[in-house]
């Protein structure tokens, strides 16, 4: 079966702009789940969508929005970038949900802000 | 911070050798992840043990995990060129509205051929 597909792979934006990224899931999983990645942090909660819910949510500020269509489809949107928004930003699919059963990352989006 | 700790945080072996990586963590679990990624991709799941499991195996890993000491090890025999890559545990965090799993810092293996 297909893997998760993240779009776009690379990005560079300008600060103060807004990005959405992209996130198709494994087909019949209906759980998707957002990390931020960064050298300094590492891998960090984003958030998490279940039939197009959002079940949980990781201590980021109000500009990290996300949603999710009926088909299990997620993006994610950044307003007002700042620099240190630059980093990999990965989706992560399951069945029910990350914490109890295995999760597919996608290959991650590679945002930079200049 | 909320992460657990990983150590070491680098590793160089040869290729043959076994390769052993620590992970730490803070709370009380239900279960524990261990996952893979080659540079700047994205994570491959390798294993996950839950709380009243103590060893778990797959092909060349064996996971232990030990809840007292809050702590387990990922242990890969025979180690290949291409097992070079970033290893992470992940433990599941219950908070209220924030339910998610948390990743270690990581380890860095290099197999050196």
């Amino acid at each position: 079966k297909a893997g998760v597909t993240q779009t776009p792979r690379y990005l560079i934006k300008t600060r103060g702009q807004q990005v959405t990224l992209s996130c198709s899931p494994i087909s019949g999983h209906r759980s998707v789940s957002w990390y931020q990645q960064t050298p300094g942090q590492g891998l960090q909660f984003l958030f998490e969508y279940f039939s197009e819910t959002q079940r949980n949510k990781g201590n980021f500020p109000g500009r990290f929005s996300g949603r999710q269509f009926s088909n299990s489809r997620s993006e994610m949107n950044v307003s007002t970038l700042e620099l240190g928004d630059s980093a990999l930003y990965l989706c992560a699919s399951s069945l029910t949900g990350v914490l109890n059963t295995e999760a597919f990352f996608g290959q991650g989006t590679r945002l930079t802000v200049v | 911070s909320q992460q657990g700790e990983e150590d070491p945080q680098a590793l160089s072996i040869q290729e043959g050798e076994n390769a052993t990586m620590n992970c730490s963590y803070k709370t009380s679990i239900n279960n524990l992840q261990w996952y893979r990624q080659n540079s700047g991709r994205g994570l491959v799941h390798l294993i996950l043990i839950r709380s009243n499991e103590r060893e778990k195996h797959s092909g060349r890993l064996r996971v232990t995990l030990d809840t007292s000491k809050k702590s387990s090890s990922l242990l890969i025999t025979a180690s290949r060129a291409a097992d070079t890559a970033s290893y992470f545990c992940a433990t599941d965090h219950f908070g209220g509205a924030t339910n998610k799993l948390i990743f270690g810092t990581g380890t860095l293996l290099a197999v050196q051929p």
